[in-house]
């Protein structure tokens, strides 16, 4: 029973270009959470999207970055024009139904140079 | 505004000896918490979990203390051992609307042999 799967795990752009982050939830689970963990702070809260919609964005900025997760594939995070206060670990979740634990992937390390 | 709080960003105990991890919290709306262990270069692992209508709960060697009328909540680890060092979150939920996680910043455990 594979777990949630992000790639890749570490993504390396320079400052003006697109990152785009996957994420396969586990089997199963229908709802999808993103978190970001600045160096040194603890994991925030990002978006949360269940299958086609987006559910709750508060705490993803509001310029740049997009959520999906399309009927068929993985959840992707795309962040556009990256800039270098970008760069952080970026970890999915997901659950079976938003009352349950939430189960973290490895997370994608992004690095903007 | 930082609503989770973990005070001690490290803590060192011996193998054998109690692990006690502290969160505070601010917001009285929050009625579930949860403790994630985290390694280096990967994603947070569930641990335990407590409903704000209990004040205590214990899986094997972990057991969560929650005390509603200090805003507080605790980890105990006994007996600690090397494994365990990690890097420990504590999570809080409302469990309305997106169930979201609000995570502390984090304590670093190390427990030495």
């Amino acid at each position: 029973n594979a777990g949630v799967m992000q790639n890749p795990r570490h993504l390396v752009r320079r400052r003006g270009q697109e990152a785009r982050l996957r994420c396969s939830p586990m089997k199963g689970h229908s709802h999808v959470y993103w978190y970001r963990q600045l160096p040194e702070e603890g994991l925030k809260f990002m978006v949360y999207l269940q299958k086609e919609n987006i559910i709750d964005e508060s705490g993803m900025p509001k310029e740049r970055f997009s959520a999906e997760f399309p009927k068929e594939g993985p959840s992707i995070l795309r962040i556009q024009q990256v800039v270098r206060g970008d760069s952080a670990a970026y970890f999915c979740a997901s659950s079976s139904d938003r009352q349950e634990t939430q189960y973290f992937g490895p997370g994608t390390r992004l690095l903007v140079l | 505004d930082q609503q989770v709080k973990q005070n001690s960003p490290s803590l060192s105990v011996q193998e054998g000896r109690i692990s006690i991890l502290n969160c505070d919290y601010t917001n009285s709306m929050f009625d579930y918490f949860l403790w994630y262990k985290k390694y280096p270069a990967e994603g947070p692992t569930f641990l335990i979990s407590i409903s704000s209508i209990k004040d205590k709960n214990e899986d094997g060697r972990f057991t969560v203390f929650l005390n509603k009328s200090a805003k507080h909540l605790s980890l105990h680890i006994v007996p600690s051992q090397p494994g365990d060092s990690a890097v420990y979150f504590c999570a809080a939920q409302i469990r309305s609307g997106t169930y979201k996680y609000i995570f502390g910043t984090g304590t670093r455990l190390k427990v030495l042999a």
